[in-house]
C-alpha cells in the first residue's frame, strides 16, 4: 500500500527565515510527486510535479527536490502569505492508475 | 473558468438522515475524484471515475456511502444513514486524463457535520 508521512506536522517561521518541509514515501513504481498547497476553507491547489529522483521544480520562493525516498520543499525568505498547509501525494505508477495518496500535512505559520 | 463547483459549502444534519454531496467538474474533464478530509487521516480517497465510469470504489468505507456520475458534468456523493463518525470536509476534483502534469483541481468542499 502507498504511504506518505509528511513532517514536521507544524512549523513556526519567522518572515526571511529559510526552511524545509520534509515528504517520505512508500509506493510500487512512482508515477509522479505533487505537491499543494491548501488555505483555510479552501481546497488544495497544485504547486508542483517530479517524476524522477534528482528532478527539481521552483516557483516564487518554493523549490521541490525529489530523491528515491523522499521529497523536500524548500522554502527560501517566506513571506507571511506563504502561511498554509502544505500537501504531499504520490501515484503509483501502472497504466490506469489515477489515484492519488495524500500525506497529512506540514502547518506552515509565516510569523511578520 | 468555474472551476469545480460543490454543493452545499456546509451540511448540518442530525444522525440517521441521508445527506447527498453535489460536484461539478471543470467543463471538459473525464476524470472525478471525492476526497474526504479529517484532521487525523488527512485526504482520504473515497472513489474515483474515469469517463463517468467508476474506477476505483476501495476508498468507500461502508455500504452507507454511495457515488454516482450520471453524466459528464454532475456527480453525487451519498451517505444513508448518516453517522457523527461522517464528519468532515468532502472535496471533489477533476482533471483531464493525459494531461502533461496531471494535476489535480479542486473544488471548495462540504463541511458535513452529522450531530
Amino acid at each position: 500500500e502507498d504511504q506518505v508521512t509528511q513532517s514536521p506536522e507544524a512549523l513556526r517561521l519567522q518572515e526571511g527565515e529559510s526552511s524545509s518541509l520534509n515528504c517520505s514515501y512508500t509506493v510500487s513504481g512512482l508515477r509522479g510527486l505533487f505537491w499543494y498547497r491548501q488555505d483555510p476553507g479552501k481546497g488544495p491547489e497544485f504547486l508542483f510535479t517530479l517524476y524522477s529522483a534528482g528532478e527539481e521544480k521552483e516557483k516564487e520562493r518554493l523549490k521541490a527536490t525529489l530523491t528515491k525516498k523522499e521529497s523536500f520543499l524548500h522554502i527560501t525568505a517566506p513571506k507571511p502569505e506563504d502561511s498554509a498547509t502544505y500537501l504531499c501525494a504520490v501515484q503509483a505508477g501502472g497504466f490506469g492508475n489515477e489515484k492519488l495518496t495524500f500525506g497529512t500535512g506540514t502547518r506552515l505559520t509565516i510569523i511578520p | 473558468d468555474a472551476g469545480v463547483i460543490q454543493s452545499p459549502r456546509h451540511e448540518v444534519t442530525e444522525m440517521g438522515q441521508e445527506v447527498t454531496l453535489r460536484c461539478k467538474p471543470i467543463s471538459g474533464h473525464n476524470s472525478l475524484f471525492w476526497y474526504r478530509q479529517t484532521m487525523m487521516r488527512g485526504l482520504e480517497l473515497l472513489i474515483y471515475f474515469n469517463n463517468n465510469v467508476p474506477i476505483d470504489d476501495s476508498g468507500m468505507p461502508e455500504d452507507r456511502f454511495s457515488a454516482k456520475m450520471p453524466n459528464a458534468s454532475f456527480s453525487t456523493l451519498k451517505i444513508q444513514p448518516s453517522e457523527p463518525r461522517d464528519s468532515a470536509v468532502y472535496f471533489c476534483a477533476s482533471r483531464l486524463l493525459g494531461q502533461p502534469n496531471e494535476k489535480l483541481f479542486f473544488g471548495s468542499g462540504t463541511q458535513l457535520s452529522v450531530l
